[in-house]
């Protein structure tokens, strides 16, 4: 069985450019979620979907958005990069991810973006 | 929120040595507890969870304990080799594949 599976692994932008990543998740799981993991702050809650909704949300400002599309499969932009976007940016999945379910959650190996 | 504080930050041992991560959390609803291995370059890797209705949970060398009354859980881990040196994270969630991150404990296992 296939794990999260992101796309690209590496990416160089420039400051100011926008970036688009993709995950898919693993076959049957229907709830994903991004993460973004810096040196300085570790590994922070981006935003959660579900059967194409968001459910939750983190504290990041509205340049970082997403989308999940009806196989699952999930995409997350962040338009007019800074410098501290830089990061690494996880994708993570579970069956259904409902509130005292308890689902186990799995990773994806990131995607690393660097902004210049 | 909320908020999990890990310790050590760094941990070294001799290989056969035992190494104990320990974590607390500050929500009372948080209901799951992974835990996370994390080697360089690579994504995390899930190691053991535990659910709140359980004290312990133990899988060949890796154990968890949970104390919901004092809101903290540690991780085991016993007769330490080489390959278990990585960055361990644990982490709570109350749902909804939330998870809350310690900062993380890098593990070295001296040959």
């Amino acid at each position: 069985k296939a794990g999260v599976t992101q796309t690209p692994r590496y990416l160089i932008k420039t400051r100011g450019q926008q970036v688009t990543l993709s995950c898919s998740p693993i076959s049957g799981h229907r709830s994903v979620s991004w993460y973004q993991q810096t040196p300085g702050q570790g590994l922070q809650f981006l935003f959660e979907y579900f059967s194409e909704t968001q459910r939750n949300k983190g504290n990041f400002p509205g340049r970082f958005s997403g989308r999940q599309f009806s196989n699952s499969r999930s995409e997350m932009n962040v338009s007019t990069l800074e410098l501290g976007d830089s990061a690494l940016y996880l994708c993570a999945s579970s069956l259904r991810g409902g509130q005292n379910s308890g689902n186990t959650i799995y990773f994806g190996e990131g995607s690393w973006l660097t902004v210049v | 929120g909320e908020n999990v504080e890990q310790h050590p930050s760094t941990l070294s041992v001799q290989e056969g040595d035992s190494a104990v991560i320990k974590c607390t959390y500050s929500d009372s609803a948080s209901n799951y507890f992974p835990w996370y291995k994390q080697e360089l370059g690579k994504g995390p890797q899930l190691i053991i969870d535990i659910r709140s209705n359980v004290g312990e949970k133990k899988d060949q060398r890796i154990a968890v304990t949970l104390n919901k009354t004092a809101k903290h859980f540690s991780l085991h881990i016993t007769e330490t080799q080489p390959e278990d040196s990585a960055v361990y994270f644990c982490a709570a969630s109350e749902g909804y594949s939330t998870l809350t991150f310690g900062k993380g404990t890098m593990l070295l296992v001296s040959p």
